[in-house]
């Protein structure tokens, strides 16, 4: 039972273009959530995370965006640089202060120069 | 400030066997997790260590342990290697506090090849 979904295995973005990366969740205990990005053979790095009060939160070029009511967030990156090509991860946590996360797939970006 | 540090790096063992892998945490970080990477899994959560104690414990079979020293280096151990069980195992650490929630630091992985 997959509770964390990432619908789209890849995407492919233009240097200096939005990209946008969703990701959909079953679980309504689900209160935290994360987004990290892991480059080959490296360890996922964390991104950006949003609690369940809010429904926007912006760090620089990343901002993720919750809706509850559909159960769905999303990561936009403005603009695109071709070093944010990598595999993007999307995490959620049902209890706060728990470290027991929840991993979506992931979805491969690819920006192109 | 050296990051989370996973030894080995790679290694190599035949089924029936077992393995240990060891994780050093960020300095100052008390909370160590494992997860297991798989291309078909993604990646699950195995347990979270807390001063000493598991204090989470994904679903996986008793074959899968781990242990917390009181320096928060962690060690995990898998008896009797299955093929399945051939992966990317992760260990992150955190301060745990109030407010961070889930921020988790990554090694780079110890990749196990059960042949």
């Amino acid at each position: 039972d997959q509770q964390v979904k990432q619908n789209s295995p890849s995407l492919s973005v233009q240097e200096g273009r939005i990209s946008i990366l969703n990701c959909d969740y079953t679980n309504s205990m689900f209160d935290y959530f994360l987004w990290y990005k892991k480059y080959p053979a490296e360890g996922p790095t964390f991104l950006i995370s949003i609690s369940s009060i809010k429904d926007k939160n912006e760090d620089g070029r990343f901002t993720v965006f919750l809706n509850k009511s559909a159960k769905h967030l999303s990561l936009h990156i403005v603009p695109s640089q071709p070093g944010d090509s990598a595999v993007y991860f999307c995490a959620a946590s049902a209890i706060q202060g728990a470290q027991k996360l929840v991993f979506g797939q992931g979805t491969r970006l690819t920006i192109n120069p | 400030k050296a990051g989370v540090t996973q030894t080995p790096r790679y290694l190599i063992k035949t089924r029936g066997q077992q393995v240990t892998l060891s994780c050093s945490p960020i300095s100052g970080h008390r909370s160590v997790s494992w997860y297991q990477q798989t291309p078909g899994q993604g990646l699950q959560f195995l347990f979270e260590y807390f001063s000493e104690t598991q204090r989470n414990k994904g679903n996986f079979p008793g074959r899968f342990s781990g242990r917390q020293f009181s320096n928060s280096r962690s060690e995990m151990n898998v008896s009797t290697l299955e093929l399945g069980d051939s992966a990317l195992y992760l260990c992150a650490s955190s301060l745990a506090s109030r407010g961070r929630t889930g921020e988790l630091f990554f090694g780079e992985g110890s990749r196990l090849t059960v042949l």
